[in-house]
């Protein structure tokens, strides 16, 4: 297992509410990456995170945000929920520049539902 | 953008036997290719990954190729074992460390 954890693990919203998502990063690593994986597809990119910028931002809307923090860890900020965002967010963190070791290492992932 | 695509999308295959996954990509600037399984509920676990400067790359049972001027690159499995039954995703990047985009998935099946 790698040392990248999420909470919460599972989380029920109705429409239009806010959630945030918290991912802590495996130690030495300076970066945050943030997908969405609807059910029966591949993980999208939604942004990334390096020493507490945004670094790259996918083809999400603004009310989808987030946060790094000076220890590296980071939030995933939802506004205005939808149906279509329910789906599994998974947080990946890397230590880019790295060489041979700047790998991505994916977390457990936390189940959202929007009802 | 970068596109990925990967085929099949569900392989069945007999314990014992080898599996091939294929993937296409779309930029010619990317050079990072990694491999992930991920089990029912479970978080997607790096396998192997290659980059442009090598053409294949072996690990035990699992092996990559990469094909750059053909934009293509493969997963191949050999002597499957039930435990190796999950989802595989290609992705591809321009740096390790940057946005990976990835492959639909392909559902492997290894029957005993």
């Amino acid at each position: 297992e790698t040392g990248v954890t999420q909470s919460p693990t599972h989380l029920i919203k109705t429409r239009g509410q806010q959630v945030t998502l918290r991912c802590s990063s495996q130690s030495g690593h300076n970066t945050v990456s943030w997908y969405q994986q609807a059910l029966g597809q591949g993980p999208q990119f939604i942004f990334q995170y390096y020493r507490e910028e945004e670094n790259g931002r996918g083809n999400f809307p603004p009310r989808f945000s987030g946060l790094q923090f000076p220890n590296y860890s980071s939030e995933l900020n939802v506004n205005a929920l939808e149906l279509d965002d329910s789906a599994l967010y998974l947080c990946a963190s890397s230590l880019p520049g790295s060489g041979s070791t700047d790998t991505q290492y994916f977390g457990p992932g936390t189940r959202l539902t929007v009802l | 953008g970068e596109n990925v695509e990967q085929h099949p999308s569900t392989l069945s295959v007999q314990e014992g036997d080898s599996a091939v996954i294929k993937c296409t990509y779309s930029d010619s600037a990317s050079n990072y290719f990694p491999w992930y399984k991920q089990e029912l509920g479970k978080r997607p676990q790096l396998i192997i990954d290659i980059r442009s400067n090598v053409g294949e790359k072996k690990d035990q049972r699992i092996a990559v190729t990469l094909n750059k001027t053909a934009k293509h690159f493969s997963l191949h499995i050999t002597e499957t074992q039930p435990e190796d039954s999950a989802v595989y995703f290609c992705a591809a990047s321009n740096n390790a460390g940057n946005m990976l985009t990835f492959g639909g998935g392909t559902r492997l099946m290894v029957k005993p």
